[in-house]
């Protein structure tokens, strides 16, 4: 079983939807959760931290299920510049290297 | 300020040749990591400096991978013998101390191996 593990997609959307993704995590122990962006043959970037809590950034809410072992990601308003493939990524105990997930792909069209 | 530069951007070799890929890291940031990404697959952990040491090399798949990092910055991934299945793109990040987790990542270098 992957430690992270994400639908692949890809999540085909009008411009203007709303869209979330899942990932599920294997390790009950997990500290640190991510979502991370990659670009077409681009570097990953970080788009948002996850807290227990949950939080936002302006169109993206990300939240954390500890008990289900879930994290979630939900795009509100589309834009077509949000095309991407968005990385679930995970800090495991005792780790500085993260774990990532295969990404999800996400194509807004017009 | 200037990011993570890695390279080459592109290095094709033959199978069973040797070969080094380079990452500069963001300047100050002590914390070094490679990772190595296939197509349609998230980065995968290779190996993590703190300073000049290693002090994670758990992802390095066999002993024909190596890397170094002697003066703290700069950071060498040498690959001896490629094999064809080596073919990925090899990804550098950095971050400011071993306790940050957020990584600033190079664009990488995509190797071929034919």
């Amino acid at each position: 079983r992957k430690e992270v593990e994400q639908d692949p997609g890809p999540f085909n959307v009008p411009e203007g939807a709303t869209v979330a993704f899942n990932c599920t995590y294997s390790n009950s122990a997990s500290q640190s959760f991510f979502w991370y962006r990659q670009d077409c043959r681009k570097e990953p970037k970080l788009l948002m931290s996850v807290y227990s809590s949950g939080n936002e950034d302006g169109r993206f809410t990300a939240q954390l299920n500890r008990a289900s072992q879930y994290i979630s990601l939900l795009i509100r308003d589309s834009k077509l510049s949000d095309s991407a493939t968005y990385l679930c990524v995970v800090n495991l105990p005792g780790r500085r290297a993260l774990t990532f997930g295969s990404g999800t792909r996400l194509q807004v069209q017009p | 300020g200037a990011g993570v530069s890695q390279t080459p951007s592109n290095k094709v070799t033959e199978k069973g040749k040797y070969v080094e890929l380079r990452c500069d890291p963001i300047s100050g940031h002590t914390a070094l990591y490679w990772y190595r990404q296939s197509l349609g697959q998230g980065p995968e952990f290779l190996i993590y400096f703190q300073g000049t040491g290693a002090a994670d090399d758990s992802g390095l798949p066999n002993d024909r991978f190596f890397a170094v990092r002697p003066e703290g910055s700069v950071s060498t991934l040498k690959i001896q013998r490629t094999e064809r299945g080596d073919s990925a793109v090899y990804l550098c990040a950095s971050s400011p101390h071993g306790g940050s987790y957020e990584q600033y990542f190079g664009p990488g270098t995509r190797l071929t191996v034919t």
